[in-house]
């Protein structure tokens, strides 16, 4: 069966420090990955999503970026921490390829507050 | 672009059924998901409709109208462990889904 980590659970960082976020899919192959940010009481917000080593889109420009070193490695960073850039940070995975669903996977998330 | 829209808040007593309605606006179409989230948690999948027409989970079924752009999540015989924010999403689109904002479910004895 397939499992998705995401380290460290929880966060407190001091605004202007960097961060580095890291996801790691177990069980499958070639899976699309996915970044994603919840502020408190609010929806998901897509950040980053990639479909192999290397490619990385992003949706929403800021001062964050996403980078896939392996296959099942997806890691979120920043160079300089914003207070608005607390909030709940979700991985996730899907299948690639004809014929899925598309269904996403949620890791259980690192909640990060910046001070 | 893609428009999701969900009712913030639904309250109902445990035993009963809840019905979550998501209305869609969308440049493309492959199909309608449904996670639950519990406070504090990550959201997991229950259900996806790609065609017209009702899937039935156990005490969770997901109904899909792709030509009125609309879905439902009906929740039957409420449980307390039901309490928690129901997301409707439509994709994929180049490989993405769309959130919307979420139904939050309280459950009360």
């Amino acid at each position: 069966s397939q499992t998705i980590h995401q380290w460290p659970a929880t966060l407190v960082q001091p605004v202007g420090s960097p961060l580095s976020l890291e996801c790691t899919v177990e069980g499958t192959s070639n899976p699309n990955l996915y970044w994603y940010r919840q502020a408190a009481g609010r929806g998901l917000q897509l950040l980053f999503y990639s479909v192999g080593i290397g490619q990385i889109s992003s949706e929403v420009p800021q001062n964050l970026s996403a980078s896939r070193p392996q296959d099942r490695q997806f890691i979120l960073s920043s160079k300089k921490l914003l207070l608005s850039d607390s909030g709940f940070y979700l991985c996730a995975w899907s299948r690639l390829g004809r014929g899925t669903s598309y269904e996403q996977y949620f890791g259980p998330g690192t909640r990060l507050t910046v001070t | 672009g893609q428009n999701i829209d969900q009712p913030t808040e639904m309250t109902a007593t445990e035993g009963a059924i809840v019905q979550i309605n998501c209305t869609y606006q969308t440049s493309g179409f492959n199909g309608l998901f449904w996670y639950q989230q519990h406070a504090g948690e990550a959201p997991t999948f229950l259900s996806y409709n790609v065609l017209d027409g009702l899937e039935e989970k156990g005490r969770f079924s997901s109904f899909l109208s792709r030509s009125k752009g609309y879905s439902y999540l009906l929740l039957k015989e409420l449980q307390m462990k039901d309490s928690a924010s129901y997301l409707c999403a439509v994709g994929p689109r180049d490989y993405k889904l769309s959130f919307g904002a979420g139904t939050t479910v309280t459950v009360r004895a």
